[in-house]
């Protein structure tokens, strides 16, 4: 079945440091790659998304390309800020089917110090 | 639009009751999806409703559990005599059909069995 693997936290950073958060996926078919973010305290919302090989989703700084060859969708901001203290989740959506369920990482938890 | 709202927010029940729960989706969005999310995991897919037809149910939701979505629009998801493994977060997400894989969440009810 469809499967995501990120990187397991917690993720510490000083403000302005690069952040990477590693994310690879086994489907069938051909996925929509997704990342969403969970604020404290608050629900899940979406950050960035890419639904084709070679895409690359971006939102609020953050960047992910759909790389199909190494079957990875990895997560990038050049520049973190407290503010981007949260959990972030890697996701996958496999249109072969019906009804675009999504499958979830465990997901990382990152903390930004000032 | 307030977006997905979930109620209750935090639930109590002891072993062996009934609880019920609530969800209200974007009211234009005709597919609707409740999720079960633990400790450290992300969240794992439990069903799905295209307007009021349950079109796929997990093997995670054993007989006990029952969702509804009568008229398709809001839905209720029962869990009935609870287990202490049934303490857990209860996700509910929402997504217009036209777009397809992009799901908006609720907040969740965490629910604590004792």
């Amino acid at each position: 079945g469809d499967s995501v693997t990120q990187m397991e936290g917690p993720v510490t950073l000083s403000e302005e440091a690069f952040l990477t958060i590693n994310c690879t996926y086994t489907a069938t078919g051909y996925p929509s790659l997704f990342w969403y973010v969970q604020y404290p305290g608050e629900g899940l919302q979406l950050l960035l998304k890419a639904t084709k090989a070679d895409d690359k989703g971006s939102n609020k700084g953050f960047e992910a390309t759909y790389r199909k060859e190494t079957t990875s969708f990895h997560l990038e901001k050049g520049s973190v800020q407290v503010s981007d203290s949260a959990v972030y989740f890697c996701a996958l959506s496999d249109q072969a089917g019906s009804n675009y369920k999504l499958t979830f990482g465990k997901g990382t938890l990152l903390t930004v110090n000032p | 639009d307030t977006g997905v709202s979930q109620d209750p927010r935090h639930k109590i029940t002891k072993r062996g009751q009934n609880v019920t729960f609530r969800c209200d989706p974007i009211s234009e969005h005709n597919r609707l999806y409740w999720y079960r999310q633990t400790l450290g995991q992300g969240p794992e897919f439990l069903t799905y409703f295209q307007n009021e037809a349950q079109l796929e149910k997990s093997r995670l939701l054993s007989d006990r559990f029952s969702a509804e979505r009568p008229k398709g629009s809001f839905s209720t998801l029962e869990i009935q005599r609870t287990e202490q493994g049934d303490s857990a977060m209860y996700l509910c997400a929402s997504s217009p059909s036209r777009t397809g894989t992009e799901a908006f969440f609720g907040q969740g009810t965490r629910l604590t069995v004792v």
